[in-house]
This record gives structure tokens, C-alpha cells and sequence, in this order.
């Protein structure tokens, strides 16, 4: 059975450019959901879609957008990268859009901002 | 501000000894969940608890989630080599997300 996949693993940008990460969701799945963990800190909530509307967005500036495609896949854009932007870029997949439904996690993009 | 407190941030201990995470809050959850997360790797899911009280084993690992619903922990016994790696607890309310604590950096040596 095919988990959660994040595309690409890892990635350099320069501050001022954009990014985009994408990630396919287990088959079933309609919920997906990115999280933000900066080195030695837990997952922070970014965002959450299910059945590809926005149901929830953390304490994030504008320059962070998302959506979700009509295969449930999704994707992060990140525009005006600032160098706090560094990261790894979690994807989470789960059945249902209530926090409570299990998430399953991809491997993560990690993120260089130079 | 992190919603759920994790403790110890960081233990390292001998393989064969048994250790204790705790994860503490103010609040509410209606469940929580505990991962487990290596380098480089998304956390992976190891239990959810949602009844106040409830106690789960998972082979050498049992979790609690306290009577109030408000804290949890792992407890891992005889640990081993392969039991290394970043624990985190996330709890969910009534809603769409997971708050995660810091995590607990676990080490155990051969």
C-alpha cells in the first residue's frame, strides 16, 4: 500500500524566491493537511483541506497558500522565501477533516532557504 | 506557545533500562496521539488514545492518557537500541488540527 508522498525530498532557494511542494495523500484519503518543523521543535499546523476546500489555517503569513486538486493531492506555495522559512514540510493524510481522525505522515521536503 | 509541554526534552539511557515521557497541558483534548520520528523521516504514528484513563500496550510500550484528558505518557520497558528517536504527542480538540509538543529526544545506547 503506497503511504503518503511528498515531492521533492529536498530543495534549495535563494530569499525572495517562491516554492511549491506537492503531496499525494493514501488512496481513501480526502483530508490533507501541511505542518511546519523547524529544527528541534514539533510539527506546526499550517493548513488543512478536505474535499479540496481550506478548513483550517495556523499562524502563518499570507506568503504560505495551499490547495487541494480533485484526486486529493495538494500543494504548499510559499512565496518571498525569508531564511526562518528553512524547514522540513510535513504532509499529513487522513480519512476524515477532524483533528482527532489519525494522520499519517509523509517523509517531508526538507527546505534550504540560502 | 505550544498548547501540549513535553518532558524530559531529552533522555539518554542504557539498553535494558526503562523510561517515562510525559506530555502535559492545561486543556482538553478529545484524543492523543503519539508518534515516533527518526531523522529526515515524517513522524510515524504509534497509538491514539481517547478515553480519559485508558491505558494501551504496544508490545514494550504502554501509554496512558490521564483521567482528565488533559495529559498522557509513554512508558517504554527494557528499552533497546531500535526504541531511538524523537518522541512527539499531539492532541486534537473538537476541530481540524493536531498541536504538537517540542518532543522528547530519546537515546538509548548499546
Amino acid at each position: 500500500d503506497a503511504g503518503v508522498t511528498q515531492s521533492p525530498t529536498h530543495l534549495i532557494k535563494t530569499r525572495g524566491q517562491q516554492v511549491t511542494l506537492r503531496c499525494s495523500p493514501i488512496s481513501g484519503h480526502k483530508s490533507v493537511s501541511w505542518y511546519q518543523q523547524v529544527l528541534g521543535q514539533g510539527p506546526q499546523f499550517i493548513f488543512q483541506y478536505y474535499e479540496k476546500e481550506e478548513r483550517g489555517r495556523g499562524n502563518f503569513p499570507d506568503r504560505f497558500s495551499a490547495r487541494q486538486f480533485p484526486n486529493y493531492s495538494s500543494e504548499l506555495n510559499v512565496n518571498a522565501l525569508l531564511l526562518g522559512d528553512s524547514a522540513l514540510y510535513l504532509c499529513a493524510s487522513s480519512p476524515f477533516g477532524q483533528g482527532w481522525a489519525e494522520a499519517f505522515f509523509g517523509q517531508g521536503t526538507r527546505l534550504t532557504v540560502v | 506557545t505550544q498548547l501540549l509541554e513535553q518532558s524530559p526534552q531529552f533522555l539518554s539511557i542504557q539498553e535494558g533500562e526503562n523510561l517515562t515521557v510525559y506530555c502535559n497541558s492545561s486543556s482538553v483534548f478529545s484524543s492523543l496521539q503519539w508518534y515516533r520520528q527518526e531523522p529526515g523521516e515524517g513522524p510515524v504514528l504509534l497509538v491514539t488514545v481517547v478515553t480519559g484513563g485508558e491505558v494501551k500496550k504496544l508490545k514494550r510500550l504502554t501509554f496512558q492518557f490521564g483521567d482528565a484528558r488533559k495529559d498522557s505518557s509513554l512508558h517504554i520497558t527494557a528499552a533497546q537500541p531500535g526504541d531511538t528517536g524523537l518522541y512527539l504527542c499531539a492532541g486534537a480538540k473538537d476541530d481540524y488540527k493536531l498541536s504538537f509538543g517540542a518532543g522528547t529526544t530519546v537515546t538509548v545506547r548499546a
